[in-house]
C-alpha cells in the first residue's frame, strides 16, 4: 500500500505486506530528516534518520529514501505487523544559521494494519 | 527509567485560569523543547531552549512562558487560558540542535472548559 502523506492521511495494510509513507518536505536547505511513529495516547518515537548526502539508509524492517531532487521522503516497512498501527510523522531539520535548527514535523500518516 | 517525563499527564481547567506543565530530562541534554499537537495530530514547535537559554521562539502568544530553572528542566507556563489552548503538549530534548533527533516525553493533554 502507498500513502501520499497529506493528501491521504490514512493508510490500511494487511499484516505482512510492505508499507509505504510518503512525505513532502518544505526546505531545499533541510540537511536531515527524521521519522517518528507516534502510538495512541504517547509521544513520538525515534524510527530512522537519513542525512541530506545520503538518499538510502535501512534499519531493521524500516528503509527511507531521500529525493531531494522533488522533495520527497518515503519510508519502506517491510511485513507490517499489528504494532506498526500508529500515526508516522516525517520531520526535517531547518537550518537557523550555524548549528542551530529546529526539527518541523509534517502532517503524518495513519497506518492501520488489518489482522 | 523514563527519559523525558512530563507532569501532570491530563490537565482539564476552566477558561482564565493559569496553570503549568513541569518537564523534566535525565539524558544528559542540552537542548529541551516544547511542541503543541492539535486535534488534528499537527506537531508545531512552541520554543526551544539550550543551556538554559532561549534560542527559539515560535508565533507563540506571550500567555506562555517557559521557564528552565537548569539544562534538565523546562516548564512551561500558560496564563488565561483559553478554550484554543487545548491541545496536547510535548516536551522534548535532544543533544545539541542540529542534525540531531529529538525524545519525546509522554505528553500533557490540556483541556480548557
Amino acid at each position: 500500500g502507498e500513502s501520499v502523506g497529506l493528501h491521504l492521511p490514512t493508510l490500511s495494510v494487511q499484516e505482512g505486506d510492505n508499507s509505504i509513507i510518503n512525505c513532502a518536505y518544505s526546505n531545499s536547505a533541510s540537511d536531515y530528516f527524521i521519522w517518528y511513529k507516534q502510538e495512541s495516547g504517547k509521544g513520538p518515537q525515534f524510527i530512522i534518520d537519513i542525512r541530506s548526502n545520503m538518499d538510502k539508509r535501512q534499519g531493521q524492517r524500516v528503509t527511507v529514501l531521500l529525493n531531494k531532487t522533488v522533495k520527497h521522503l518515503s519510508l519502506q516497512i517491510a511485513a507490517t505487523q499489528p504494532g506498526d498501527s500508529a500515526v508516522y510523522f516525517c520531520a526535517e531539520n531547518i537550518g537557523r544559521g550555524g548549528s542551530q535548527g529546529n526539527l518541523i514535523f509534517g502532517k503524518g500518516t495513519k497506518l492501520s494494519v488489518k489482522p | 527509567d523514563t527519559a523525558v517525563s512530563q507532569t501532570p499527564k491530563y490537565l482539564v481547567t476552566q477558561m482564565g485560569n493559569d496553570k503549568s506543565i513541569k518537564c523534566e530530562q535525565n539524558l544528559g541534554h542540552d537542548t529541551m523543547y516544547w511542541y503543541k499537537q492539535d486535534s488534528k495530530k499537527f506537531l508545531k514547535i512552541m520554543f526551544s531552549y539550550n543551556n538554559k537559554e532561549l534560542i527559539i521562539n515560535e508565533t507563540v502568544p506571550n500567555r506562555f512562558s517557559p521557564k528552565s530553572p537548569d539544562k534538565a528542566h523546562l516548564n512551561l507556563h500558560i496564563n488565561s487560558l483559553e478554550l484554543g489552548d487545548s491541545a496536547v503538549y510535548f516536551c522534548a530534548s535532544s543533544h545539541g540542535t542540529a542534525n540531531t533527533e529529538a525524545f519525546f516525553g509522554q505528553g500533557t493533554r490540556l483541556t480548557v472548559v
